[in-house]
């Protein structure tokens, strides 16, 4: 079945460090993805999406592209602030589903 | 603003009771979806819905049901509570005819004892 897998937390960094979180998929068709963040105490917020190969959302100084070739679509930032810190997910949807399949989380610590 | 709510935001019952979590939403969005929040385990989808007469079981429907009262609301009700069941809850929407995106509430604290 269609699955997503991100690299296990939880990461902790120093302020203004390069961030990367992993994140690689399995999917029958070809899925939109996403990066989905939450925040202490709330919800899950959509921080960037693509939505076909080599794609590249971008959001708040996050980025990912969408590699078909790897099928992954690594989170990136160049340099994180305290603020960054919650639970990443990436996640994938097909085509006509519109079922959200989520990978399990990365909590993010940017110490000061 | 436009936005998905939900009520209680925090809930503690007993084991053996009913109870109902509820969600609106003020997007327009004519999908409705329920997922579980576990520690470690991400989200996984209870129930959703597509239109106010399509319902359909996720992957852990078993001793949840839903019902859709509007195309505005969607509530989630546990008929017995358990233990196991103690969990955050989030409702998500979407439209049907965008790139798949969901849009979620705050969340539902919910405690079984």
């Amino acid at each position: 079945g269609d699955s997503v897998t991100q690299m296990e937390g939880p990461v902790t960094l120093s302020e203004e460090a390069f961030l990367t979180i992993n994140c690689t998929y399995t999917a029958t068709g070809y899925p939109s993805l996403f990066w989905y963040v939450q925040y202490p105490g709330e919800g899950l917020q959509l921080l960037l999406k693509a939505t076909k190969a080599d794609d590249k959302g971008s959001n708040k100084g996050f980025e990912a592209t969408y590699r078909k070739e790897t099928t992954s679509f690594h989170l990136e930032k160049g340099s994180v602030q305290v603020s960054d810190s919650a639970v990443y997910f990436c996640a994938l949807v097909l085509q006509g589903a519109q079922k959200l399949v989520f990978g399990q989380g990365t909590r993010l610590t940017i110490n000061p | 603003d436009a936005d998905v709510t939900q009520t209680p935001r925090n809930r503690i019952t007993k084991t053996g009771k009913r109870i109902m979590l509820e969600c609106s939403q003020t997007k327009g969005h004519d999908r409705m979806y329920w997922y579980r929040q576990d520690p470690g385990l991400g989200l996984r989808l209870i129930y959703y819905s597509f239109d106010v007469k399509d319902i359909n079981k996720g992957e852990i429907s078993d001793g949840y049901s839903v019902s859709r009262q509007a195309q505005a609301k969607f509530s989630l009700s546990l008929e017995s509570a358990i233990p196991n069941q103690t969990a955050l809850y989030f409702c998500a929407t979407s439209v049907g005819s965008g790139t798949g995106e969901q849009y979620f509430g705050p969340g539902t604290r919910l405690t079984v004892t």
